[in-house]
C-alpha cells in the first residue's frame, strides 16, 4: 500500500484563481481528513468525512472553501476564489475504525500540498 | 475555548541524554491523547495514544505519561540519537477528530 497519496505536491497561483486538491486515502480506511498547517496556527482540521459523508466542516474557514468525497478512495478540497492568507500546507490524513491497517485511533497522513497563493 | 500548549522554544539535548517533551491543556477532557512526530516537508507520524484510564505507556525508547488532574502529558525519548531530532506534535482526541498542539522541535547533537 502507497500511504495516502496527495496531488500536487506543490501548488502556486494567483489570488483569486481556483484552486483543487486532491487526496487518495488509505485502502479500507472510513474516516478522511483535511488540516491546513501554518506556522502561526498549526495544524488545524479543515473537515472530515466518515464514509464518504462530511461529518464535521466546523474548521472550514470560509464559503470559499469546499470538500466533496465522491468515492472511498478520492476526496478533494477546492478554494475559490484563492486569496494570499489561504498560503499554507494542506495534509490530507485517514484512519479505520476497525481491522485493516493501522491501530484505534491513528491517523495517516499524507505528504501534504504546498500552496503558495501570490 | 479549548487550548493545547506545546513549548514553542526548541529543546537541544545531547547524544544519549533523555528529552522531555511537555503537552499542556486546558478546557478540555480527552478520551485520549496522542504524540506524533513530523520531519521537515512531510506528514505527522503516529508514535503513541495513551487513553485517559492510562497513567503510562512505553514503546521502545519512547514512554508517556498522561496526568488528567494536572491536564498534561509527559513524552520521553531515552537515550536520544541524533534522528530523533524532529518537531514533535500532541494531540487530544475525545471522538474521531483530533485537535492539535503547534509542536514542539526537538535538536539532538551528538
Amino acid at each position: 500500500d502507497a500511504g495516502v497519496i496527495q496531488s500536487p505536491r506543490h501548488e502556486v497561483t494567483e489570488m483569486g484563481q481556483e484552486v483543487t486538491l486532491r487526496c487518495k486515502p488509505i485502502s479500507g480506511h472510513d474516516y478522511l481528513f483535511w488540516y491546513r498547517q501554518t506556522m502561526m496556527r498549526g495544524l488545524e482540521l479543515l473537515i472530515y468525512f466518515n464514509n464518504n459523508v462530511p461529518i464535521d466542516d466546523s474548521g472550514m474557514p470560509e464559503d470559499r472553501f469546499s470538500a466533496k468525497m465522491p468515492n472511498a478512495s478520492f476526496s478533494t478540497l477546492k478554494i475559490q476564489p484563492s486569496e494570499p492568507r489561504d498560503s499554507a500546507v494542506y495534509f490530507c490524513a485517514s484512519r479505520n475504525l476497525g481491522g485493516g491497517r493501522g491501530s484505534y485511533n491513528e491517523q495517516f497522513f499524507g505528504p501534504g500540498t504546498r500552496l503558495t497563493v501570490l | 475555548s479549548q487550548k493545547i500548549e506545546q513549548n514553542s522554544e526548541a529543546l537541544n539535548i545531547q547524544e544519549g541524554k533523555t528529552a522531555t517533551l511537555t503537552c499542556n491543556y486546558t478546557n478540555y477532557s480527552p478520551a485520549y491523547l496522542q504524540w506524533y512526530r513530523q520531519d521537515p516537508g512531510r506528514g505527522p507520524v503516529f508514535l503513541l495514544l495513551i487513553r485517559e484510564n492510562e497513567k503510562e505507556k512505553r514503546k521502545e525508547r519512547l514512554k508517556v505519561t498522561f496526568d488528567t488532574t494536572l491536564k498534561q502529558s509527559l513524552f520521553h525519548i531515552t537515550a536520544s540519537q541524533p534522528a530523533d531530532s524532529a518537531t514533535y506534535l500532541c494531540a487530544l482526541g475525545s471522538g474521531y477528530a483530533l485537535n492539535f498542539g503547534k509542536g514542539t522541535s526537538l535538536l539532538v547533537t551528538p
